[in-house]
């Protein structure tokens, strides 16, 4: 059982080049979240997927687009890739939007814009 | 809106010591909270949750109580370890959203010193 997977692991990027990050889960979970992590600023969402097929913006959905076309698979891709976008990304899953149910996260690809 | 506060910059202590890392919310009615660890170069993992006022998440000898008078969800351990070295969040998923999102908070590194 992997739980919740992100290939790649690292990536270096130009600006302006485009990439696309891999979310996979097996656990069968409605719900799959991308989360961009910061220095001193948490986690913060970008996009996330209620079911497959469905896609919503979270907090910081600018600069990115998401696609769920299978259920365990949740892509995040960056168009024109910028400096700001240097970021740890996590991608997360979970069984049911109910309270107390908690989020499995990835091991994370770190991006590097130059 | 929903928002979390860990209070500020890392925490160092030495091995054995008592550890107790504050954190605050601001929610409408009644969130579920959670901590979740990070260790060096992983994704986020759960420590522990607790969904209704007075529950009390443990694990691992980290406990937290759910304060709804003071709105708060410190986390405690008696006797940390090196191995307790990583950083912290604390998060809640607000009552009622229908996807599950997390508010976290901006972390703690804590480092354990022999």
């Amino acid at each position: 059982n992997a739980g919740v997977t992100q290939t790649p692991k690292f990536r270096v990027l130009k600006t302006g080049q485009s990439m696309t990050l891999l979310c996979a889960q097996d656990m069968n979970h409605e719900y799959m979240y991308w989360y961009r992590q910061d220095p001193g600023m948490g986690l913060r969402l970008i996009h996330y997927s209620v079911g497959e097929g469905t896609t919503a913006k979270g907090e910081v959905p600018d600069g990115y687009n998401v696609s769920r076309l299978k259920k365990q698979n949740f892509l995040l891709g960056l168009e024109s890739a910028a400096p700001s976008q240097t970021s740890v990304y996590f991608c997360a899953s979970s069984y049911s939007p109910g309270q107390g149910y908690e989020q499995y996260f990835g091991p994370g690809t770190r991006l590097t814009v130059t | 809106g929903d928002s979390v506060t860990q209070m500020e910059g890392p925490v160092t202590l030495s091995e054995e010591a008592f550890l107790t890392i504050n954190c605050t919310y601001t929610a409408t009615g009644y969130p579920s909270l959670f901590w979740y660890v990070q260790y060096p170069g992983e994704g986020l993992q759960l420590l522990l949750k607790a969904t209704k006022a007075d529950d009390k998440g443990s694990n691992k000898g980290f406990e937290a109580t759910y304060r709804k008078e003071t709105t708060s969800f410190h986390l405690e351990k008696g006797s940390v370890q090196v191995s307790d070295s990583a950083v912290y969040f604390c998060a809640l998923s607000p009552r009622g959203y229908g996807n599950n999102r997390l508010a976290f908070g901006k972390g703690n590194q804590v480092v354990v010193i022999p």
